[in-house]
């Protein structure tokens, strides 16, 4: 059973606005989240990360929210570039154990048109 | 640069012969994954080693199996390979200690499996 979701496959964004990949997850456990981007042919890079004792944060043009009392999290990006078209997938690790494993979603496949 | 690197970028097996992917890292890094990813699925854990610790996945087949020789390299061996386990597979490093959680992953650029 899928403990994190992304429920949109793909989303198309106009370069220099905004980004917004959503993210759903089941497990109240989790504690951690990341984001990481993917583009073709390569493995997946790092983005950004939050802990559940915040709501958010923040490096450069990216951005990440969690609201934990609907199991919900979001990447903002701003200004959207067309270098930022990529598959995102959104991940959660569990608190409680001294192994950070990480539960993936499907991902969201961005791409950022000029 | 310190990396993931998996070799080979492409294998191609055929039904039941045994095949081995590698990974090595520079990054010194105590715990190596391999994931398993399908087409338009999540990466989906197989096992661990943390050290020299094997940690297999409750649903992991029994084909699957991996070796850690040193703290740089990891291996895969999938005794005979099914046409069910034609994917993508990841190879991912990370730094776990006591006390400091939360560290993220790294991950190689990917084998990709297919089975004739």
């Amino acid at each position: 059973d899928q403990q994190v979701k992304q429920n949109s496959p793909s989303l198309s964004v106009q370069e220099g606005r905004i980004s917004i990949l959503n993210c759903d997850y089941t497990n109240s456990m989790f504690d951690y989240f990341l984001w990481y981007k993917k583009y073709p042919a390569e493995g997946p890079t790092f983005l950004i990360s939050i802990s559940s004792i915040k709501d958010k944060n923040e490096d450069g043009r990216f951005t990440v929210f969690l609201n934990k009392s609907a199991k919900h999290l979001s990447l903002h990006i701003v200004p959207s570039q067309p270098g930022d078209s990529a598959v995102y997938f959104c991940a959660a690790s569990e608190g409680g154990s001294t192994l950070g494993r990480l539960y993936f979603g499907r991902g969201t496949q961005l791409t950022v048109w000029p | 640069d310190a990396m993931v690197i998996q070799n080979p970028r492409y294998q191609v097996t055929q039904f039941g012969k045994p095949v081995t992917l590698s990974c090595s890292q520079t990054l010194n890094h105590n715990v190596m994954y391999w994931y398993q990813q399908k087409s338009s699925q999540a990466p989906k854990l197989l096992f661990h080693y943390y050290d020299k610790d094997f940690n297999n996945e409750a649903d992991t087949p029994d084909n699957f199996q991996s070796r850690r020789p040193n703290t740089s390299f990891c291996f895969l061996d999938i005794r005979s390979p099914g046409l069910g386990d034609a994917a993508m597979y990841l190879c991912a490093t990370s730094r776990e200690a006591q006390g400091k959680r939360n560290q993220p992953q790294h991950f190689g650029d990917g084998t990709r499996l297919s089975i004739l």
